[in-house]
């Protein structure tokens, strides 16, 4: 199974803070790669899809990069609402896997 | 609107097994797959596995291979998943979410199932 290293696991930030959080792949994936953003007690979110598109609804302050084994979620301006546990999936193959998430919280 | 919804909390003793499902609406039920994640309390998003109603074919996550059946009605725009010899640690939420045929990752998720299981 590809496995997914996200780091870092939890880190904190201020409100207007511009925060990237990376994910690792064990193999080349190509762009195959989503990133969620997990709330407590509510279903994951869908952020960005094919490592870089983001999905529809999404604010623009949150954006994907990267290709093959290594990508990045940037978010421009932390926004209250952002403070969350980020999850990258990839969907090159099966079984499809997460990284074990990042913690965003606040200093 | 898409909506996906989810049966009811269930409880079950370890060695048990539990079927919860996942009733769409919103979209035709065989252009998308279903999939199934598990989060246990604390912890992580863990992919179960997914069936693509279209043609009832079914993938499914290591460590849940042989012990996870994953359905689809196209009758009633259903999926179910059925998880045996349950264990604490099967004790999680279980949520269910589309994917596009044509573009990855998740976009719709049901508001998930808790599975607690307890002797």
């Amino acid at each position: 199974a590809i496995r997914l290293t996200q780091s870092p696991s939890s880190f904190s930030a201020s409100t207007g803070d511009r925060v990237t959080i990376t994910c690792r792949a064990s193999q080349d994936i190509s762009h195959y790669l989503a990133w969620y953003q997990g709330k407590p007690g509510k279903a994951p979110k869908l952020l960005i899809y094919d490592a870089s598109t983001l999905q529809s609804g999404v604010p623009p302050r949150f954006s994907g990069g990267g290709y093959g084994t290594d990508f990045t979620l940037t978010i421009s301006r932390l926004q209250s609402e952002d403070y969350a546990t980020y999850y990258c999936q990839q969907y090159y193959d099966y079984p499809r896997t997460f990284g074990q998430g990042t913690k965003v919280e606040i200093k | 609107e898409v909506q996906l919804i989810q049966s009811g909390a269930e409880v079950r003793k370890p060695g048990a097994s539990v079927k919860i499902s996942c009733k769409v609406s919103g979209y035709t039920f065989t252009d998308y797959y279903l999939h199934w994640v598990k989060q246990g309390p604390g912890r992580g998003l863990e992919w179960v596995g997914r069936v693509d109603p279209e043609d009832a074919e079914t993938k499914y996550g290591e460590k849940f291979q042989g012990r996870v059946t994953i359905t689809a009605d196209t009758s009633t725009d259903t999926s179910y998943m059925e998880l045996s010899s349950l264990t604490s640690e099967d004790t999680a939420l279980y949520y269910c979410a589309t994917e596009e045929y044509s573009k990855g990752g998740c976009s719709f998720w049901g508001q998930g199932t808790l599975v607690t299981v307890s002797s």
